[in-house]
């Protein structure tokens, strides 16, 4: 099976635009999350969907949004860049099967640099 | 609200020697989940290894095992004969009772193999 793929890989974006992240999940997996992870906070939990719905979301402002379509990929938006938006964005996939067992895979990350 | 610790922020160990990272936890929960791990410097998340809080042994994948000692809420990951690929961040996290959808993480080890 392919693995969770995320695009774009790097983003370069200046402060007070937008940007948009994709995330596709390993195929027949229904759940997935996003993650922000930077050298003073390190991995913090943002969102999670499953079956278009989001189920759970983080300690993040109203900047931070998703949404995941009927084939289980997903999307993530930030507004209004600042700078401290720079990150590795983390993207993982679950088969959701429920309970504690369910393993979370990661994809590559997109890495957003705001100038 | 559960926390994951992880007190030695770099390590080195010697080509085929044994190591050991440490984590400890704190949850009020009965029933959760723990995980390693690695990520390279490519920046993927890449799973290694699962310890359910009611499993009775030990678990163990490959060269990797996690030491898991509930009563003192410690999950430590043992890598055997250490390979320089090993070398990279490694992070604990944790799952909670089915619900919350998201895994709480430690601020990681960088492990360095030295030849």
């Amino acid at each position: 099976k392919a693995g969770v793929t995320q695009t774009p890989r790097y983003l370069i974006k200046t402060r007070g635009q937008q940007v948009t992240l994709s995330c596709s999940p390993i195929s027949g997996h229904r759940s997935v999350s996003w993650y922000q992870q930077t050298p003073g906070q390190g991995l913090q939990f943002l969102f999670e969907y499953f079956s278009e719905t989001q189920r759970n979301k983080g300690n993040f402002p109203g900047r931070f949004s998703g949404r995941q379509f009927s084939n289980s990929r997903s999307e993530m938006n930030v507004s209004t860049l600042e700078l401290g938006d720079s990150a590795l964005y983390l993207c993982a996939s679950s088969p959701s099967t429920g309970g504690i067992r369910d393993t979370q895979y990661f994809g590559p990350g997109t890495r957003l640099t705001v100038l | 609200a559960q926390k994951i610790t992880q007190t030695q922020p770099g390590m080195f160990v010697q080509e085929k020697e044994a190591v050991t990272l440490d984590c400890t936890y704190d949850t009020s929960d009965q029933s959760y989940g723990l995980f390693w791990y690695k990520q390279p410097s490519s920046g993927e998340m890449i799973f290694l290894i699962y310890q359910g809080s009611y499993d009775e042994q030990n678990a163990t994948e490959g060269r990797y095992s996690l030491n898991f000692q509930k009563a003192r809420k410690s999950a430590n990951l043992v890598i055997s004969a250490s390979q320089l690929g090993d070398s990279a961040m490694y992070f604990c996290a944790m799952s909670s009772t089915a619900g919350s959808y998201q895994l709480t993480f430690g601020k990681g080890t960088k492990l360095s193999v030295i030849p």
